[in-house]
């Protein structure tokens, strides 16, 4: 498609269930990334994948937290057993390719419109 | 590790006021440097870039150069607009991105 997008837009959820939050990167680009936006705070890094693997678990908040992404393209981010704690907007983003050990920049990460998760 | 610092908010700035928001980064290897701005309502969108040292990037008349001896990506407008009214957030990458804790900016008219 023309850009990354995501759904559901809006996800309202009980303390104790487990969602699925999808994104659909833009076609071509290698690189996935998940960040989660909390209200009144920045972006924290969660997962990247290159391709369909991650090698970046680091930024995972626990391990209620876990993604994967298949052929290539789609991504799901899963979060078990919600707390109010993981309300927040989830946000993908995609980019052609990521960043290698040598260094070089990489390139323009291109945001979707976030997922507003609220655990009540 | 890597890690970028901005300025807190939020800046409230008059309109035509000269805008400038400070950033600093921490970092392994060569990072590129990003700004991304967040309109009300909208999704996070990049703003400008630099790869290297010395590079300016500048774009809608905002400008940030790219300062290795002070590790710095401070960004400036001459003149704001009541539509510059965002969040911006200032970004590093060197093997992943890592984003400052986000600047709100208003601009009255």
């Amino acid at each position: 498609g023309a850009g990354v997008s995501q759904s559901p837009s809006n996800k309202v959820t009980e303390k104790g269930k487990d969602v699925e939050l999808r994104c659909d990167p833009i076609s071509g680009h290698t690189a996935l990334y998940w960040y989660r936006q909390s209200l009144g705070q920045g972006l924290e890094f969660l997962i990247y994948f290159q391709g369909n693997s991650a090698p970046d678990k680091s930024g995972l908040p626990s391990d209620r937290f876990s993604a994967e992404r298949t052929g290539g393209s789609v991504s799901t981010l899963t979060i078990q057993r919600t707390q109010q704690e993981d309300s927040a907007v989830y946000l993908c983003a995609s980019s052609r390719r990521h960043a290698g050990t040598s260094g070089a920049p990489t390139d323009t990460q291109y945001f979707g419109p976030g997922t507003r998760l609220t655990v009540l | 590790g890597n890690s970028v610092t901005q300025m807190e908010g939020p800046v409230t700035l008059s309109e035509e006021a000269f805008l400038t928001i400070n950033c600093t980064y921490t970092a392994t290897g060569y990072p590129s440097l990003f700004w991304y701005v967040q309109y009300p309502g909208e999704g996070l969108q990049l703003l400008l870039k630099a790869t290297k040292a010395d590079d300016k990037g500048s774009n809608k008349g905002f400008e940030a150069t790219y300062r290795k001896e002070t590790t710095s990506f401070h960004l400036e407008k001459g003149s704001v607009q009541v539509s510059d009214s965002a969040v911006y957030f200032c970004a590093l990458s060197v093997v992943d991105m890592r984003f400052g804790a986000g600047t709100r900016l208003t601009v009255k008219p």
